[in-house]
């Protein structure tokens, strides 16, 4: 199956700092998903984005699509203790296969 | 709509014996994925079904592990003799149509421990 790479694997901030976490697809996607999951939980879908370099915002949250659909970025503006979790990006095909996430900790 | 269900949530048992987890996913969902979740590999599809029908099992580690799916509404993931290193939270999820046009909905995970 195709392969999502996502960095950074782990990314500590000091509460009201921004983060991002970008996924890169050795293949175009056709669509990209996103979710995030909380320490002790379950993957919760956020987003799909379909169309290249589309935008999309959660309050907080700005998720984009790359123009050649082999990228993905998600960011938060202003973190909150909230956002604590792990955020995984899917790629497109049939068998969902998800990046390694990014972890977020936010202090604070 | 009461989501996937997973049970058992907890599942504790000794090396070599035989491991049923067991997934209910959401009413008219055609897609049915397992997933294994451990700190060093993160998030791995095991297998996925298709209107109860294997589709893609080449996740699945060896032959100790087996899924089936006898119909719409209750899949099986079985590891037979169970291992350590099975240890591991073990996430079912559904979806409506093809896993990348609709989003995938987690059951809670069955967190089992092999000593």
């Amino acid at each position: 199956g195709q392969q999502v790479m996502q960095i950074p694997q782990y990314q500590h901030v000091q509460e009201g700092e921004d983060f991002t976490t970008y996924c890169n697809s050795s293949t175009t996607l056709s669509n990209i998903q996103w979710y995030k999951q909380r320490p002790g939980g379950h993957p919760v879908f956020l987003i799909q984005l379909v169309k290249s370099g589309e935008v999309k915002k959660q309050k907080r949250l700005t998720f984009q699509f790359g123009e050649a659909k082999k990228n993905s970025s998600l960011h938060i503006t202003a973190t909150q203790t909230t956002d604590v979790g792990t955020y995984f990006c899917a790629g497109d095909n049939n068998d969902m296969r998800f990046g390694a996430g990014t972890r977020l900790t936010v202090k604070p | 709509d009461a989501g996937v269900i997973q049970s058992p949530r907890h599942e504790v048992t000794e090396m070599g014996q035989e491991v049923t987890l067991r997934c209910k996913p959401i009413s008219g969902h055609d897609y049915l994925f397992w997933y294994r979740q451990t700190m060093m590999r993160g998030l791995e599809l095991l297998i996925y079904f298709n209107n109860n029908v294997p589709i893609d099992d080449s996740g699945m580690p060896e032959d100790r592990f087996s899924a089936k799916m006898p119909n719409a509404s209750f899949s099986t993931l079985k590891i037979q003799p169970s291992e350590p290193r099975d240890s591991a939270v073990y996430f079912c999820a559904s979806s409506l149509v093809s896993g990348g046009n609709s989003p995938l909905h987690f059951g809670n995970g069955t967190r089992l421990t092999v000593t």
